[in-house]
């Protein structure tokens, strides 16, 4: 089945740490993206990559970095600077227009 | 002032009834519209894609009034499976970066 995967569902970190979610994709497609979501909120835009090795910083990027080895792959990490991370995080590709998102990450900071 | 607006909600509204529910933006220069619709806890999943003429898929209709700036989603014979938040999406500068409303929650009961 084609998709994108996230993991964890759920992490929980303490005030201080860096952690890494993972986003993979077997759709074959060039641009990914990372969002957060807040309650009452809409999603924002973090970090987008249109190619292997290109990024570019979206709306709230700072406390947060991203890499691109592999087309498949997206890595998010939420570094310690992130003053406020508790959150939902949503990894996205896009075909046609249309953004398909995976499950999604829920952190939690302790 | 958002770049994307929507009313919160909730609108609670019987089984078998209309539903509609706007969305303004700001951006004049946008060019790609959408409705998303998003479950509890789950990830966004397109509706569908909005379009200059208005388009129809089954019980939804989705509008586009680029003089006033707003998109609109009726939903006809609602069904308790309806019930969902309802997110506007819009296009930036590009259709690399998305700006989506903080959702309108939909209630749709027996």
């Amino acid at each position: 089945d084609g998709g994108i995967t996230q993991s964890p569902k759920y992490l929980f970190r303490k005030e201080g740490q860096n952690v890494t979610l993972s986003c993979e994709q077997n759709l074959n497609h060039d641009a990914m993206y990372w969002y957060r979501q807040d309650p009452g909120q809409g999603l924002r835009l973090i970090y987008y990559s249109q190619i292997v090795n290109d990024f570019q910083k979206g709306d709230i990027a700072e406390g947060y970095s991203v890499s691109r080895e592999k087309k498949e792959s997206f890595p998010l990490t939420v570094t310690s600077a992130q003053k406020n991370p508790t959150a939902f995080y949503l990894c996205a590709s896009t075909y046609a227009d249309t953004q398909y998102f995976g499950p999604g990450t829920r952190l939690t900071v302790l | 002032r958002k770049e994307v607006e929507q009313d919160p909600g909730p609108f609670n509204v019987p089984e078998g009834a209309t539903v509609a529910f706007n969305c303004t933006y700001s951006n004049s220069a946008s060019q790609s519209f959408f409705w998303y619709r998003q479950d509890c806890r789950k990830e966004p999943k397109l509706l569908m894609s909005v379009y200059s003429s208005g388009n129809e898929d089954g019980r939804f209709t989705a509008q586009l009034n680029r003089a006033s700036q707003y998109i609109s989603l009726l939903i006809r014979d609602s069904k308790l499976s309806d019930s969902a938040t309802y997110l506007c999406v819009v296009n930036r500068d590009s259709n690399y970066q998305l700006i989506w409303g903080a959702g309108t929650k939909l209630i749709i009961k027996p």
